[in-house]
């Protein structure tokens, strides 16, 4: 059981460019997340998706782009990369339903430089 | 809206001491609360939730945590520190409702000292 998948582990982009973080789970779950972890920071919350086709702002979604075609993916999308944007991105995912209890899994995270 | 305060963003102890980081929150409705430790360059591992069944919670490595609804805490413990606990802590909370998303705190660095 592999849990939740991120690629890359490591990238350097320049100003300007993009690039799409993958994100993907085996364990059937409905709910999916992608934070970023700043230095010295918690983590903040960019885009959720509590199903395929169905995807919401947190609070830091600005630069960012998500879909949601299937429940296994969740793809991030940067667009014209900025300084900013550097920064550590975990997926994490949970599954649905009440009970708040239920954690949420993590990837290993992306850990990426716009320079 | 809930937010999460962790009073120390670095604490350091000596090898067998006792281990307290401290977490407050705040929440309009029964919060869920978490501790999650992350060593350097991994992801987040869950070491205890609160799920409102006991007040007192046991988590992996020997870590605890009490739930004080009246002084609004979720502080975790243990007894006895190893080097192997030297990382990084972070508490959170999440609603039932809505996005269910978790809300972190900014983290506390534990040091543990040979």
């Amino acid at each position: 059981n592999a849990g939740v998948t991120q690629t890359p582990k490591f990238r350097i982009l320049k100003i300007g460019q993009s690039m799409t973080l993958q994100c993907t789970q085996d364990m059937n779950h409905n709910y999916m997340y992608w934070y970023r972890q700043d230095p010295g920071m918690g983590l903040k919350l960019i885009y959720y998706s509590v199903g395929a086709g169905i995807t919401d702002k947190g609070e830091v979604p600005n630069g960012y782009n998500v879909s949601r075609s299937t429940t296994e993916d969740f793809p991030l999308r940067l667009e014209l990369a900025a300084p900013s944007q550097t920064s550590v991105y975990f997926c994490a995912s949970r599954t649905g339903g009440t009970g708040g209890s239920h954690e949420q899994y993590f990837g290993p995270g992306t850990r990426l430089t716009v320079t | 809206a809930q937010s999460v305060t962790q009073l120390g963003s670095h604490v350091s102890v000596s090898e067998g001491a006792l281990v307290l980081l401290r977490c407050n929150y705040s929440s309009s409705v029964p919060p869920y609360l978490f501790w999650y430790v992350q060593y350097p360059n991994q992801g987040l591992q869950l070491l205890l939730k609160y799920t409102s069944a006991a007040t007192l919670v046991k988590g992996i490595n020997g870590f605890e945590a009490e739930f004080k609804k009246s002084e609004t805490s979720f502080h975790l413990t243990k007894p006895s520190a190893h080097m192997s606990d030297a990382a990084e802590y972070f508490c959170a909370v999440s609603l039932d409702t809505g996005r269910r998303a978790l809300t972190f705190g900014s983290g506390t660095r534990l040091q543990v000292q040979p």
